[in-house]
């Protein structure tokens, strides 16, 4: 098993372009989510689908989109960068809550992203 | 709303003693599920320790122990015989069973002094 895989490990991009960050998981997890991470603010929620085809925001979802096409996969797409977008973002996937009774979350390696 | 909180950004602790990280919740769910996280300098989340709500006993791990105060909303985690490789950012996080929304604390770095 190969995980949770994220691509790329870093990203520069420049104001307003766009771009999507890759994730995808190989347990047949049907619960994926996507964090940032700030310096003293931990891991915010942006987006988390519970199934292929189910997508839900947030606590910070603003300039950001998802889809949840196949089990496996849950691209996150930054519409137009803005500096405020400068972060580290991670994937995360785990079963849900109706197939186990605990849910650990198994995290990729996480996207190191600078927008100027 | 559920929240958790960290109290503790920074800590540190001599190499073979023992440090305790605090986690408080706030939530009206009666169940659900805690879980504490390190993030060593390679960035990677690896999972240390869970519990779920019903059980009473604390969860154990090796050197990793917690103490879970249900009533207090309480959640804090017990390193022993701290060791190098323990120096890492520590993230308490929360599961309502109910819900689809993990939480997480703002982190604790842990420094371990030779």
């Amino acid at each position: 098993n190969a995980g949770v895989t994220q691509t790329p490990k870093f990203q520069v991009l420049k104001t307003g372009q766009s771009m999507t960050l890759q994730c995808a998981q190989d347990m047949n997890h049907e619960y994926m989510s996507w964090y940032r991470q700030d310096p003293g603010m931990g891991l915010r929620l942006i987006h988390y689908s519970v199934g292929a085809g189910i997508t839900d925001q947030g606590e910070v979802p603003n300039g950001y989109n998802v889809s949840r096409s196949t089990t496996e996969d849950f691209p996150l797409r930054l519409l137009s960068a803005a500096p405020s977008q400068t972060s580290v973002y991670f994937c995360a996937s785990s079963y849900h809550t109706s197939v186990t009774n605990y849910n650990e979350q198994f995290f990729g390696p996480g996207t190191r992203l600078t927008v100027l | 709303a559920q929240t958790v909180t960290q109290s503790q950004p920074e800590m540190s602790v001599q190499e073979a003693e023992t440090v305790t990280l605090s986690c408080t919740y706030d939530t009206s769910e009666s169940n659900y599920y805690l879980f504490w996280y390190k993030q060593p300098p390679s960035r990677q989340m690896i999972l240390v320790i869970r519990q779920e709500a019903y059980k009473q006993q604390n969860a154990t791990e090796n050197r990793f122990s917690v103490n879970f105060q249900k009533a207090a909303k309480s959640f804090s985690l017990k390193i022993s015989d701290s060791q190098l490789g323990d120096t890492a950012m520590y993230f308490c996080a929360f599961f309502p069973d109910t819900g689809n929304q993990f939480y997480f604390g703002t982190g604790t770095s842990l420094t371990v002094i030779p």
